[in-house]
């Protein structure tokens, strides 16, 4: 049972790059999310789903698009790479309301 | 505006003393709160859950307290060691649903032997 696995670990974009952050659980959870976490500021909610087929807004959606097209994957896109979007990016699943975090990609936009 | 705070200045204590930890929001109702652990490059990982019927809760050497006239969490570490020195973060729900997890800034807490 590997849990919430997110790859890269770690990236460096430029300015106006685009990619695409893999979420992928193997606990069969229907509810996944993505957060960043900057410091002083905590983890913010971007983008959330709780099931395939169905996602929803968090608290900074601005700049990110997710789908959900199977249970067990959760992608977040960056579609034109900011420097504000620099971060640590956490993916977590959850169930009977306890969150399951990835290991996070610290991604780095120059 | 809808606010979680916990104490951003660090909790520094001695090993063997219990380590109290504060979360205070305003603008919520929530139905329970949660807590969670974060080691530095690691995710978080959750440790407690409390509802909003119950006062308190235990876990091993961990408590957590839940006012909701207060609006405040209190969670405690009994017996400290230096292992238990992490992030320890206070999470509850956000109004009108269970789809939007609210987590609070942290409070970095260091066990010193």
């Amino acid at each position: 049972n590997a849990g919430v696995t997110q790859t890269p670990k770690f990236q460096v974009l430029k300015t106006g790059q685009s990619m695409t952050l893999q979420c992928a659980q193997d606990m069969n959870h229907e509810y996944m999310s993505w957060y960043r976490q900057d410091p002083g500021m905590g983890l913010r909610l971007i983008h959330y789903s709780v099931g395939a087929g169905i996602t929803d807004q968090g608290e900074v959606p601005n700049g990110y698009n997710v789908s959900r097209s199977t249970t067990e994957d959760f992608p977040l896109r960056l579609l034109s790479a900011a420097p504000s979007q620099t971060s640590v990016y956490f993916c977590a699943s959850k169930f009977a309301g306890e969150a399951f975090f990835g290991q996070g990609t610290r991604l780095t936009v120059v | 505006s809808q606010k979680i705070e916990q104490n951003s200045e660090a909790l520094n204590i001695q090993e063997g003393k219990t380590a109290t930890l504060t979360c205070n929001y305003t603008n919520y109702s929530p139905a329970y709160l949660q807590w969670y652990r974060q080691d530095p490059g690691r995710g978080p990982v959750f440790l407690l859950l409390i509802r909003e019927n119950e006062k308190e809760k235990r876990k091993e050497r961990l408590k957590v307290t839940f006012d909701t006239t207060l609006k405040q969490s209190l969670f405690h570490i009994t017996a400290s060691q230096p292992a238990d020195s992490a992030t320890y973060l206070c999470a509850l729900f956000d109004s009108g649903g269970y789809n939007k997890l609210i987590f609070g800034a942290g409070t970095r807490l260091a066990v010193h032997p």
